[in-house]
C-alpha cells in the first residue's frame, strides 16, 4: 500500500542549530514528493516540491530536501533554524489526485 | 486576491444533524480539493473535482457529499452527522491536475460532533 512516514513525531533544535526532518515513502513508483509547513491555526503551505530532475531541491524560508532513491527518502534540512520556523512539517507524496501524507513532525525551536 | 477561502471557521454538530462546508477559490484553479486532519495523522482525501462537473472519491470518502457549483466553489456536506467526522477539514486548489501545480490550501474548518 501507498504510504509516507516521518519517523520523528516531535524534533527540538536551538535556535541556529541545523535541522533535518525524515521522510520516507513506499511507493511502486518515485511519486512526486512535497513538504508543507503548517502553523497553528493556519491550512498549509508548500515549502519545496520534487518531481524529477535534480535530487536536491530548493524552497522557500531558507529549507532545501534531497532525493535519495535508493532509500526511499526525501528529507527536508535547513542550516541555521529560526524561531519562527517552529510549526508542524508535513511530508507528501503522490498524484494530487491520491496524495498521501505523513503524519507530521512538530518543530519546537529553543532560544 | 483572498486564495481559499472556507466558512464556517468552527461548527458544533450534534450526531445526526447535517451540515455544509463552503470552499471558494479566486484564482481561476480547475482542481478542488477536501481533505480531513486528525491528530497523529496526515491529512486524507475525502472527495475531489478535477474539473467544473466533475467530481470523484478520494481516501476516505464514506459518510460525506461534494457539490462543485461552479469553477469558484466546492462544497462538502455531512447529511447525518457522526463523532467520527469530529475532525479538521481543509479545502485546497490547483491550477490543472498536473503533478508540476502548487496546490493551495484554506485556513480549515474545525468540526466537532458531539
Amino acid at each position: 500500500a501507498q504510504s509516507v512516514t516521518q519517523p520523528d513525531i516531535h524534533i527540538t533544535v536551538s535556535e541556529g542549530a541545523s535541522l533535518e526532518l525524515r521522510c520516507n515513502y513506499s511507493y511502486g513508483a518515485t511519486p512526486y514528493l512535497f513538504w508543507y509547513v503548517q502553523s497553528p491555526g493556519q491550512g498549509l503551505q508548500l515549502l519545496l516540491k520534487y518531481f524529477s530532475g535534480d535530487t536536491l531541491v530548493q524552497g522557500i524560508k531558507g529549507f532545501e530536501a534531497e532525493f535519495k532513491r535508493s532509500q526511499s527518502s526525501f528529507n527536508l534540512r535547513k542550516p541555521s533554524v529560526h524561531w519562527s520556523d517552529a510549526a508542524e512539517y508535513f511530508c507528501a507524496a503522490g498524484s494530487f489526485n491520491d496524495m498521501r501524507f505523513g503524519a507530521g513532525t512538530r518543530l519546537t525551536v529553543k532560544p | 486576491n483572498a486564495g481559499v477561502t472556507q466558512t464556517p471557521k468552527f461548527q458544533v454538530l450534534k450526531t445526526g444533524q447535517s451540515m455544509t462546508l463552503q470552499c471558494a477559490q479566486d484564482m481561476n484553479h480547475n482542481s478542488m480539493y477536501w481533505y480531513r486532519q486528525d491528530p497523529g495523522m496526515g491529512l486524507r482525501l475525502i472527495y475531489y473535482s478535477a474539473s467544473e462537473g466533475t467530481t470523484d472519491k478520494g481516501e476516505v470518502p464514506n459518510g460525506y457529499n461534494v457539490s462543485r457549483l461552479n469553477k469558484r466553489e466546492f462544497s462538502l456536506r455531512l447529511e447525518s452527522a457522526a463523532p467520527s467526522q469530529t475532525s479538521v477539514y481543509f479545502c485546497a486548489s490547483i491550477t490543472g491536475t498536473g503533478g508540476t501545480d502548487t496546490q493551495y490550501f484554506g485556513p480549515g474548518t474545525r468540526l466537532t460532533v458531539l
